[in-house]
């Protein structure tokens, strides 16, 4: 079946611009997950979706950011007044959530997009 | 905080020699460990995951890892490196004590030389 989409693949915007990234996550998964990766660097935890519960929003880096998942599936990552150190590439997940005794099911990731601001 | 290490940023193998990616995790008492390889211009793929079932878990292209809950160690292992394996490899850590959170290793860049 289709697999995590993601768009735009990438985007370049002028600093202080708002921007906004979509994820379809596979139809069916009730988990998903937001990331960001910067050059040379591994992944950084954002946002959490699960469900109909509250988001777990721990990861992100400022009140700039914020995201949203309608209906239980598609995710927008908001990033207002962009900044330079913004520039990224950011990744969205999803998996079948399973948390019996704690473990964590597979998370299949979005090809991501790069996110350039000037 | 860190759950996860990833010991070596770089290594460097040559084809047809064995690979050995090294990772440490903070105890927990039931982690989810997954290995995740990532190549140029491409999203991340699972190569293998543990979930507390056999400790040696086989993946895809040939990549294995064994789990030693004594040495809290998840090293990623393939007795013969191709010149396609050459990307950038993640261990993952995920469990009781992590809360929602997947945490990441900073990766380990893989080279293969002809």
């Amino acid at each position: 079946g289709a697999g995590v989409s993601q768009s735009p693949s990438n985007k370049v915007t002028e600093k202080g611009k708002d921007v906004e990234l979509r994820c379809d996550p596979i139809s069916g998964h009730t988990a998903l997950y937001w990331y960001r990766q910067s050059l040379g660097q591994g992944l950084e935890f954002l946002i959490y979706f699960q469900g109909n519960s509250a988001p777990d929003k721990s990861g992100l880096p400022s009140d700039r950011f914020s995201a949203e998942r309608t209906g239980g599936s598609v995710s927008t990552l908001t990033i207002q007044r962009t900044q330079q150190e913004d520039s990224a590439v950011y990744l969205c997940a999803s998996s079948l959530e399973s948390l019996a005794g704690g473990l964590r099911d597979t998370q299949y990731f979005g090809p991501g997009t790069r996110l350039t601001v000037l | 905080a860190q759950s996860v290490t990833q010991l070596d940023s770089h290594v460097s193998v040559s084809e047809g020699t064995p690979v050995l990616l090294r990772c440490n995790y903070s105890s927990s008492y039931s982690p989810s460990l997954f290995w995740y390889v990532q190549h140029p211009n491409k999203g991340l793929q699972l190569l293998l995951k543990y979930t507390s079932a056999a400790t040696l878990v086989k993946g895809i292209n040939g990549f294995e890892a064994e789990f030693k809950k004594s040495e809290t160690s998840f090293h990623l292992t393939k007795p013969s490196a191709h010149m396609s394996d050459a990307a950038e490899y993640f261990c993952v850590v995920s469990g009781s004590n992590t809360g929602n959170q997947f945490y990441f290793g900073t990766g380990t860049s893989l080279t293969v030389i002809p």
